[in-house]
């Protein structure tokens, strides 16, 4: 079975630009999180979808943002990127709400 | 507020040296207990989930075990290929969010 997949795997923007992740669940997965990880902070947690629905969202301004489509497949997308939003980003994905989450590879956003 | 904090920060290890790693977390009504490891570059991988205290789960040179404050990871007899950050996050109930820890960076040494 595939694990999840991200895309793309690096990538490098400059401040006040916007981008977007993409990340394939395992096959039949339907929760999708995302997590921001950096040297300081850890891993920390952005949003959880599931069934095309946002259903948490962590302590992130709302330049974060994210979506679900009916395949499970999820973007999240950060608007107006400033210096500190460089990190990795990883998603993970469950069968269902609260069942164990799995990651994927990961993208490592640089913002210059 | 979930909190999880895990000791060492690091650890170097002769191969063969058994330890422990340690997580301590505070978390309203826990669901479940995470372990992943990490190489460099690579996002976690799945290790254990421990679910109530007294719960005890082994993966070839790895036990997992979890009481009503911390979870300890022990590595038996670690080899080179051990070398990985080992993360601990909680889940609370009702939630599928995890709550990490920063992490113990372990280096196993030949």
């Amino acid at each position: 079975k595939a694990g999840v997949t991200q895309t793309p795997r690096y990538l490098i923007k400059t401040r006040g630009q916007q981008v977007t992740l993409s990340c394939s669940p395992i096959s039949g997965h339907r929760s999708v999180s995302w997590y921001q990880q950096t040297p300081g902070q850890g891993l920390q947690f952005l949003f959880e979808y599931f069934s095309e629905t946002q259903r948490n969202k962590g302590n992130f301004p709302g330049r974060f943002s994210g979506r679900q489509f009916s395949n499970s497949r999820s973007e999240m997308n950060v608007s107006t990127l400033e210096l500190g939003d460089s990190a990795l980003y990883l998603c993970a994905s469950a069968r269902d709400q609260q069942e164990t989450q799995y990651f994927g590879p990961g993208t490592r956003l640089l913002v210059l | 507020e979930d909190q999880v904090t895990q000791s060492p920060e690091a650890l170097r290890l002769q191969e063969g040296e058994s330890s422990s790693l340690n997580c301590s977390y505070t978390v309203s009504g826990l669901r479940g207990l995470f372990w992943y490891r990490q190489d460099p570059g690579k996002g976690p991988e799945f290790l254990f989930t421990l679910y109530s205290a007294g719960e005890e789960k082994e993966k070839e040179r790895l036990k997992a075990t979890l009481t009503k404050k911390e979870s300890f990871l022990h590595i038996t007899a670690p080899k080179p290929e051990d070398s990985a950050t080992y993360l601990c996050a909680v889940q609370a109930g009702g939630y599928s969010t995890l709550t990490f820890g920063k992490g113990t960076m372990l280096l196993v040494s030949p």
